[in-house]
Parts: structure tokens; C-alpha cells; sequence
């Protein structure tokens, strides 16, 4: 079965420090999909991005990056030069191409970032 | 603009009240999703429907039901509601295909008394 987990439930880093959010997860399928998504204050789930099994390359997106390691099973987030915005709380999230008819997205447990200004 | 809509937002009820959450999106998704989200739970899928009458139990599918008579909507519904189901509620929504990521609604936040 299909796990993922979060091991950080909250983080607090002063703002301008870098913080990474780490995602391990577990699957027996070779071709899965992983997924971070950002919930706000205001509660609403975004999606930030999505990497399938077969890309290994890391993923930079401004002062967000990824790295995905299959070695490990990881799927870390780093935030670089954080600000007030980026607190929230962080889901990472899987889902297996086979999994017999329910394309289910599981999430992990999140994890709470808190900016300090 | 491409969206998931839920109604309502917020809703405080009593036990055994039934109470319907509307889910409809725009964007022609053929796959729709259910989930609850708990302190420290996460996410948990309750329903699924892979397309308009197919739809089947996820983890946490007690105390609701589910319909899908017509592609837009989905329908939550607590037939009758008990304290345990209070929880933030979200619809989902995606393309058919498990590299697709998920569009969510804004969220229910029921209170079941």
C-alpha cells in the first residue's frame, strides 16, 4: 500500500533563513507521481508541483526547489530565503499509475512552516 | 476561470440532520474526489467517481454517500451526521489519469453538535 510521510509536523525558521520540508514515501509500484501542495491560512489547497518516477532531476522554481531521490524514496521541498508568505502548511502527496482502479492521491500528514519576521 | 465550487463553506448542524455538500467544477474533469482533512490525519479520500455513475469507497467512506449523475457535480451526503464528522471537508477534481494533479475546492468546514 501506498504511504507517505511527514515526519516534521511544524517548523518555525526566522525569515530570510532556508528550510527544507522533508517527504518520504513508500510504494510498490515502479511508475508513481509525487506531488507537494501548499495549504495557506486561509485554508485553500495549491498545487506547487508534480514529478513522476522516471525524473530524478531536481526542480527549481524560484526560491523553491525539489529534490527527488529514489534511493531514499524522498521528495524534499527547500525554500530558500524565506519569507512571511511561504507560512503554511505543506503537503507532499503520492499516487501509483496502477492501482487497480482507484487513482487515489495519498497525502501525508503536512507539516506547519512558520516564518518568523 | 477554471475552478471547483463547494456550498457551503461553512455549516454547523446537529446529530442526525442530513445535510448534502455541493461539489461541481467546470473544467470538464472526468475524475472527482472526497476527502476530509483531521489534525495531524492529513488528507484522507471518503469517495471517488472515476466518471458520471461510477463511483466507489476510498479510506473513510462511513457515514456518507456519494453521487455522480452528472459530470460537474459530485455530492457529498451525511444521511445522518454524527460529532465524529466534523472536519474540514474538500472536492477534487482532475483529468483521468493518475500523472494529473488535482484540483481542489476551497473547502467545507462542518461542525456537527
Amino acid at each position: 500500500a501506498q504511504k507517505v510521510t511527514q515526519a516534521q509536523t511544524e517548523i518555525s525558521v526566522v525569515e530570510k533563513e532556508d528550510v527544507t520540508l522533508d517527504c518520504v514515501y513508500e510504494t510498490r509500484d515502479t511508475t508513481y507521481y509525487l506531488f507537494w501542495y501548499k495549504q495557506p491560512p486561509s485554508g485553500e489547497l495549491v498545487f506547487l508541483i508534480r514529478r513522476n518516477s522516471f525524473d530524478e532531476q531536481n526542480e527549481i522554481s524560484g526560491r523553491y526547489s525539489w529534490n527527488f531521490q529514489k534511493s531514499t524514496s524522498s521528495f524534499n521541498f527547500t525554500i530558500t530565503a524565506s519569507q512571511v508568505v511561504d507560512s503554511a502548511v505543506y503537503f507532499c502527496a503520492l499516487s501509483e499509475a496502477l492501482n487497480f482502479g482507484n487513482e487515489k492521491l495519498t497525502f501525508g500528514t503536512g507539516t506547519r512552516l512558520t516564518i518568523i519576521p | 476561470e477554471a475552478q471547483v465550487t463547494q456550498n457551503p463553506r461553512y455549516l454547523i448542524t446537529v446529530t442526525g440532520k442530513k445535510l448534502t455538500v455541493t461539489c461541481s467544477q467546470n473544467m470538464n474533469h472526468e475524475y472527482m474526489s472526497w476527502y476530509r482533512q483531521d489534525p495531524g490525519l492529513g488528507l484522507r479520500q471518503i469517495y471517488y467517481s472515476m466518471n458520471v455513475e461510477v463511483t466507489d469507497k476510498g479510506d473513510v467512506p462511513e457515514g456518507y454517500k456519494v453521487s455522480r449523475k452528472e459530470k460537474r457535480n459530485f455530492p457529498l451526503i451525511l444521511e445522518s451526521p454524527s460529532p465524529n464528522q466534523t472536519s474540514l471537508y474538500f472536492c477534487a477534481s482532475r483529468l483521468s489519469g493518475t500523472a494529473y494533479e488535482q484540483y481542489f475546492g476551497p473547502g467545507t468546514r462542518l461542525t456537527v453538535t
